[in-house]
């Protein structure tokens, strides 16, 4: 059973356009929620990461909206860059360090 | 400070044998825990260690065992490889309390023939 659900799979921009990746969880346990941004070849790199008693934070071009009622939660990124292109993943956690993933997003940003 | 460092990068194994793979974690970090990533399954949990104890285990075969070394350094077995072993294994490391951020390691990539 997909603790975490991510849509879309894959994703197409054009450069300077908004990207905008959903993910929804079930488990209201869940108290963190990090978002990785995985190269080819490369390990994921955390990108932005919120918990449930925010419901927006921002960093740089990256932003995380999270609405709780609704148990969902999602990534933009203002103004794409063809170096923003990259599979994404969204990602909750509740005990320990135990994470559980989205399936990914393959974004691509078309110059 | 030095990242999540994993070896071998790449092995190539065959079925029935067994493989070892090794984690450094970031300096100060006492949690380690390991993924296996697939394009078919995505990232799943295996197991995660704190202060030398498995903490943790994701739903994998007893086949795929690991421990955690005093100076937290991890490694992870998986005996009698299968085919469908074949995947990238990712480590992570965390300071260890609840909810931390975990760090990964650019993965080993082993293929099963």
């Amino acid at each position: 059973q997909q603790q975490v659900k991510q849509s879309p799979q894959s994703l197409i921009v054009q450069k300077g356009g908004i990207s905008i990746i959903n993910c929804a969880y079930e488990n209201t346990a869940f108290d963190y929620f990090p978002w990785y941004q995985q190269f080819p070849g490369k390990g994921p790199a955390l990108l932005i990461a919120i918990r449930p008693d925010v419901s927006e934070k921002k960093e740089g071009r990256f932003t995380i909206s999270f609405n709780k009622s609704a148990k969902q939660f999602s990534l933009h990124i203002m103004d794409s860059q063809p170096g923003d292109s990259a599979t994404y993943f969204c990602a909750a956690s509740m005990i320990g360090n135990q994470f559980y993933f989205g399936t990914g997003t393959s974004l691509t940003v078309i110059p | 400070k030095a990242g999540v460092t994993q070896t071998p990068r790449y092995l190539i194994k065959t079925r029935g044998q067994q493989v070892t793979l090794s984690c450094s974690p970031i300096s100060g970090h006492r949690s380690v825990s390991w993924y296996q990533q697939t394009p078919g399954q995505g990232l799943q949990f295996l197991f995660e260690y704190f202060s030398e104890t498995q903490r943790n285990k994701g739903n994998f075969p007893g086949r795929f065992s690991g421990r955690q070394f005093s100076n937290s350094r991890s490694e992870m077995n998986v005996s009698t490889l299968e085919l469908g072993d074949s995947a990238l294994y990712l480590c992570a490391s965390s300071l260890g309390q609840l909810g931390n951020t975990i760090y990964f390691g650019e993965g080993s990539w082993l293929t099963v023939v």
